[in-house]
C-alpha cells in the first residue's frame, strides 16, 4: 500500500514550457487535492476532485489544469510555466471531507521554472 | 473567506522547554481545526484535530472560540519534535482544507 504517490520529484522548466505531475493514490479515495506550498504562505489548494470525472478550482486555480479520467490519479498540468510557478507542489487525497477524514500527503514535486 | 494565521514562522526552544505553537483563525461558522506535521524528509500528515480532543506525541490543543484560536502545546520538548507544523481549518461547508503559514519549530539540544 503505497498511499499517494507524486511524480516526478524534481523538475526544472524553461518559461514557456509545459508539464504534467501525475498523482496516483490506491486507498480508493473519493477527493483528491492539489497544493502549492511556499515559504511563509503555507499550502494553497490550486485544484480539488470530489470524484473521478470531477474537478473544481481551489484557492490559486490560474495557470493550471486538471483532469481525474480515473478515480486513482489526479493530474496537474501547467501549459506555460512561469517563474511565480516555482514551487513544491503536493498532491493529497482522502475519503471524504470533515474532521474523520484527513488528508493523506504524497512526497511532493520540487518544480523551478527559469 | 476562513483566514489561519500562523503569527510565528520560526519557533526555536531548547529540549525539555515548554513549547506553544499559536494559531488563529477567522471563521464565521463552527470551524474543524487541525494540526498537521511535517518531519524532515518526511511528508505532510495529520497531528491532531481538535475534535477527538487528543493527545498524540505530547501535544495537545484546545479550541477557544473566544479568541479565535487553537494553539498547539507541549510541556517538555523533544529534539524529535523538529517538524514544520501547520495549523488548519475546514470550514465543513465545502471541500477545502485552508492552512496557515506554517511555523518551523527548533528543539535544541
Amino acid at each position: 500500500n503505497a498511499g499517494v504517490t507524486q511524480t516526478p520529484k524534481f523538475r526544472v522548466l524553461k518559461t514557456g514550457q509545459s508539464m504534467t505531475l501525475l498523482c496516483a493514490q490506491d486507498m480508493n479515495h473519493e477527493y483528491m487535492y492539489w497544493y502549492r506550498q511556499d515559504p511563509g504562505m503555507g499550502l494553497r489548494l490550486i485544484h480539488y476532485s470530489v470524484g473521478e470525472g470531477t474537478t473544481a478550482k481551489g484557492e490559486v486555480p490560474d495557470g493550471y489544469n486538471v483532469s481525474r479520467l480515473k478515480k486513482q490519479n489526479f493530474l496537474l498540468g501547467l501549459e506555460s510555466a512561469a517563474p511565480s510557478q516555482t514551487s513544491v507542489y503536493f498532491c493529497a487525497s482522502s475519503w471524504g471531507t470533515g474532521w474523520n477524514s484527513p488528508l493523506h500527503f504524497g512526497n511532493g514535486t520540487r518544480l523551478t521554472v527559469t | 473567506a476562513q483566514r489561519v494565521t500562523q503569527p510565528e514562522k520560526l519557533l526555536s526552544v531548547f529540549k525539555g522547554a515548554p513549547v506553544e505553537l499559536k494559531c488563529n483563525y477567522s471563521y464565521s461558522g463552527s470551524p474543524e481545526l487541525f494540526w498537521y506535521v511535517q518531519y524532515s524528509r518526511q511528508r505532510l500528515q495529520l497531528l491532531l484535530r481538535h475534535i477527538s480532543r487528543e493527545s498524540i506525541k505530547g501535544f495537545t490543543a484546545d479550541l477557544n472560540k473566544g479568541e479565535t484560536s487553537f494553539h498547539l502545546k507541549k510541556p517538555f520538548a523533544q529534539e524529535e519534535d523538529s517538524a514544520m507544523y501547520y495549523c488548519a481549518l475546514n470550514d465543513n461547508a465545502g471541500n477545502m482544507l485552508t492552512f496557515g503559514g506554517g511555523t518551523r519549530l527548533m528543539v535544541k539540544p
